[in-house]
């Protein structure tokens, strides 16, 4: 049962653009949310997180936005650079531990 | 450096054999997790200590895996009888106790495990 799913493999954005990346979940009773940037062979990069008490969080060009009655949260990313290339994981929090997505792989053209 | 550290980043194994990965979690934090990913994969749960308590272990952590934290500090993972499926990269977490501060969960770099 996945309770967290990223439904877009992957992303395709121009430099400059706008990335958003968006994550689904089930469970209720998950209270924080986070996205972690993700390189080949290293471990995730903690961006940028949520409580489940907002609708918004906003840090430099990230922003995250939760829908909690859609159990819905996106992640825009503005200007997309070419360094921001690489795998995004949402996950959620519940029960103590974190569950994740299975990822959505961004690249970033210049 | 005080980030969550691993070690070794990669090892090579045959079927079989034990291994053992050793994690430093950030100094302050008292929550320790071990995660594993496969390719394609997000990572999943395996364990997760407070202090030197393991209070939880997932469904995946089979008989041959058994992770420790004995002075609540550092922690190892240990693969007993090592088989091809056990290839993934193992990944260490550490957090302070959840609250206000307590809840974003800061990853390592990871432990590729290789099996042959």
């Amino acid at each position: 049962d996945q309770q967290v799913k990223q439904n877009s493999p992957s992303l395709s954005v121009q430099e400059g653009r706008i990335s958003i990346l968006n994550c689904d979940y089930t469970n209720s009773m998950f209270d924080y949310f986070l996205w972690y940037k993700k390189y080949p062979a290293e471990g995730p990069t903690f961006l940028i997180s949520i409580s489940s008490i907002k609708d918004k969080n906003e840090d430099g060009r990230f922003t995250v936005f939760l829908n909690k009655s859609a159990k819905h949260l996106s992640l825009h990313i503005v200007p997309s650079q070419p360094g921001d290339s690489a795998v995004y994981f949402c996950a959620a929090k519940g029960f103590q531990k974190l569950v994740f997505g299975t990822g959505t792989r961004l690249l970033v053209s210049p | 450096d005080t980030g969550v550290s691993q070690n070794p980043r990669h090892k090579i194994t045959k079927r079989g054999q034990n291994v053992t990965f050793r994690c430093d979690p950030i100094s302050e934090h008292n929550r320790l997790y071990w995660y594993r990913q496969t390719l394609g994969q997000g990572p999943e749960f395996l364990t997760y200590f407070q202090n030197e308590a393991q209070l939880e272990k997932s469904r995946l952590l089979s008989d041959r895996f058994s992770a420790e934290r004995p002075k609540g500090s550092f922690s190892t993972l240990e693969i007993q009888r090592t088989e091809q499926g056990d290839s993934a990269m193992y990944l260490c977490a550490s957090s302070l106790t959840p609250g206000p501060r307590g809840n974003t969960i800061y990853f390592g770099e990871g432990s590729w495990l290789t099996v042959v």
